[in-house]
């Protein structure tokens, strides 16, 4: 099956620095990856759209300006956490979809990065 | 407006059968999924149903019914590692995925 490497799965850091996470698909091209946010005890929530050669579409409430999503390839997108503060901290999954495969509508999911800021 | 129900926690025994079901009222309809969620780990797919009817895989099966907007997922022969939070997702119109907010199962032996 499809399979979604995200890197880093932990990161630590202090308060003001940024922080990317990476989302690759590693056997499809992936024209669209969604980045989620879980808090602790909640469900999922997506943040945004990323979409390749274009700009992420971010759902209501969530900062542009803070949550950096570039979707430079197919199978390359990036989520920066810019002068993280420990209330970013949280889990960010990110996931695809295998449009070209058969698409089912399946979503993909990376492993998950734990973000704790200092 | 969009609405996705589940219970919060269940309990169940080893090598019994347990049902979770999941209500929902979205913006159009593409697919129901259901993923299951260990503690600190991303989701993993279980099934998706787009079509009435049950879908079985396994242990686990699926059952949709469009008209009534009610899912459930059934898990067979429980097992310990099947503790874990189960989630409802419909994917709307927009092939955006409307998440509930989980089933947390605990299997007791």
């Amino acid at each position: 099956g499809a399979v979604v490497s995200q890197h880093p799965s932990r990161v630590i850091c202090k308060s003001g620095t940024s922080v990317k996470i990476e989302c690759r698909s590693l056997d499809f091209q992936a024209t669209t990856m969604f980045w989620y946010r879980q808090f602790p005890k909640q469900s999922l929530m997506l943040m945004a759209t990323s979409n390749e050669g274009s700009k992420a579409t971010y759902e209501q409430g969530v900062e542009k300006d803070k949550f950096l999503i570039n979707h430079a390839s197919l199978t390359l997108s990036t989520l920066t956490v810019t002068s993280a503060h420990p209330e970013d901290s949280s889990f960010y999954i990110c996931s695809a979809r295998d449009l070209a495969g058969g698409d089912t509508g399946e979503l993909f999911f990376g492993e998950g990065s734990r973000l704790t800021v200092l | 407006g969009q609405n996705i129900d589940q219970p919060t926690e269940m309990t169940a025994t080893e090598g019994a059968i347990v049902q979770i079901n999941c209500t929902y009222q979205t913006s159009g309809f593409n697919g129901l999924f259901w993923y299951q969620q260990h503690a600190g780990e991303a989701p993993t797919f279980l099934s998706y149903n787009v079509l009435d009817g049950l879908e079985e895989k396994g242990r686990f099966s699926s059952f949709l019914s469009r008209s009534k907007g009610y899912s459930y997922l059934l898990l067979k022969e429980l097992q310990m590692k099947d503790s874990a939070s189960y989630l409802c997702a419909v994917l709307e119109s927009n092939y955006q995925l409307i998440w509930g907010a989980g089933t947390k199962l605990i299997i007791k032996p």
